[in-house]
């Protein structure tokens, strides 16, 4: 059975340079959500999809934004890169099927580094 | 608003003794409560959860975590500590909207 899978594993980009990220969800799951962790900092909730539509968002600016295609994979994209945004990038799936408050399982990130 | 408190950032524990990490929890409603570890360069495993029912959760390796409603309070903690439990340790809370809010993480050393 897969789990989460994410990639690229590690990234390197420039400040105002665009960043996409990609995530595939464990076999069966059917939502993705996305974290943000910086470094010494627990994850912060980025935003979640379901069907393909954002269904709820944290205090991220709209330079990030994602998409879930109809296989369920998702994508984060990031505009405009600043410093801060630098940091280990978490997706986790889960199924919403199971009820309202279902286990989320996560990916092994992808560390963006912005210079 | 949600919020997590891990009061300790560093706990230490001779392999074989019991250990706790600490959290406690503030949330609107019901409190839905979890427990995931972090190895170096890895993402996070879920361990453990509170939904409702018995306030004594039973989680993977041999964790288990006692939720309890007055202290606002969700401790993990396991009977006899192994070297490979030396991680990175989250609680994160959930008001039900599907979305985790986490604390700032505990690091765990077994000293051998």
């Amino acid at each position: 059975d897969a789990g989460v899978t994410q990639s690229p594993t590690h990234l390197i980009k420039t400040r105002g340079q665009q960043v996409t990220l990609r995530c595939s969800p464990k076999s069966g799951h059917d939502t993705v959500s996305w974290y943000q962790q910086a470094l010494g900092q627990g994850p912060q909730f980025i935003f979640q999809y379901y069907e393909e539509e954002e269904r709820q968002r944290g205090n991220f600016p709209d330079r990030f934004s994602g998409h879930q295609f109809p296989n369920y994979s998702s994508e984060l994209n990031v505009n405009a890169l600043l410093l801060g945004d630098s940091a280990l990038y978490l997706c986790a799936s889960s199924l919403l099927g199971e009820g309202r408050l279902n286990t989320q399982y996560f990916g092994p990130g992808t560390r963006l580094t912005v210079l | 608003a949600q919020s997590v408190a891990q009061p300790e950032d560093q706990v230490n524990v001779a392999e074989g003794n019991p250990l706790t990490v600490k959290c406690t929890y503030s949330v609107s409603g019901n409190p839905y409560l979890f427990w995931y570890v972090q190895y170096p360069n890895r993402g996070l495993q879920f361990l453990l959860k509170y939904i409702t029912g018995d306030n004594l959760v039973k989680g993977s390796y041999g964790f288990e975590a006692e939720f309890n409603k007055s202290q606002t309070s969700f401790h993990l903690k396991k009977p006899s500590a192994l070297v490979s439990d030396s991680a990175l340790y989250f609680c994160a809370v959930s008001s039900g909207a599907n979305n985790l809010f986490f604390g700032t993480g505990t690091r765990l050393t077994v000293i051998p």
